[in-house]
């Protein structure tokens, strides 16, 4: 298996444009999550859903974040206008839900904005 | 989901045992101890997690004291590349696992 592909790995972008991150999960599992992650504020938990649906999203920053999961094998997480401070490591993550199954990471973006 | 306490960062020497310990003295009965690490611009990676019993798997053990307050993640036999940051996490699921700043592990040659 692959694991979860991310792209694009890098994105340096201006301020005010448009960034959408992508990420296919691995086949089968029906949890995806999004996560963050700065220096200052660590790994933040951004979204998650099951079964293509959003279960949490309390962790979206705010408006400018927006996260879609169209089908199994697919997600984005779209910035809509970036701003400087939106400069992380964005990672997507899946599992097969249930108690205590593993969390599969991928290689994450790093989003530079200027 | 119970707060985690763990050392800022350890030393081991390599082909030594790695011990992490981690403090959840706040657990309820039905969260988990997970554990994940974080190797250099690389995505976590999950490690092992248990319940109340101690666990083994390929990549290390999980030791959990009878009152659950409080755990401990071994490597038998550190290498170079086990150097990471190694987060200890208390949830009832992984659906909203909350990493905190972990223990960074240096294995020294």
């Amino acid at each position: 298996d692959a694991g979860v592909i991310q792209s694009p790995r890098h994105e340096v972008t201006e301020m005010g444009q448009e960034v959408t991150l992508r990420c296919k999960p691995i086949s089968g599992h029906n949890s995806l999550f999004w996560y963050r992650q700065t220096m200052m504020r660590g790994l933040e938990l951004l979204i998650y859903f099951n079964n293509n649906v959003p279960i949490d999203d309390s962790g979206m920053p705010e408006d400018r974040f927006s996260a879609k999961m169209p089908n199994a094998s697919f997600s984005t997480l779209k910035i809509q206008p970036s701003e400087p401070r939106d400069s992380a490591v964005y990672f997507c993550a899946s599992s097969l839900a249930g108690l205590g199954e593993k969390l599969f990471f991928g290689s994450g973006t790093q989003l530079s904005v200027l | 989901d119970a707060k985690t306490t763990q050392p800022t960062s350890m030393d081991c020497a390599e082909g030594r045992a790695a011990n992490l310990p981690c403090n959840h003295s706040t657990i309820s009965g039905n969260e988990y101890v997970y554990w994940y690490r974080q190797i250099h611009s690389q995505g976590p990676q999950y490690i092992i997690h248990g319940l109340k019993n101690n666990e083994t798997n390929e990549m290390a053990s999980l030791i959990i004291t009878e009152d659950r307050k409080s755990s401990t993640l071994i490597l038998p036999h550190a290498t170079l590349r086990d150097t990471a940051v190694y987060y200890c996490i208390v949830s009832r699921s992984q659906g909203n696992l909350i990493f905190g700043k972990g223990t960074k592990l240096s294995v020294k040659p």
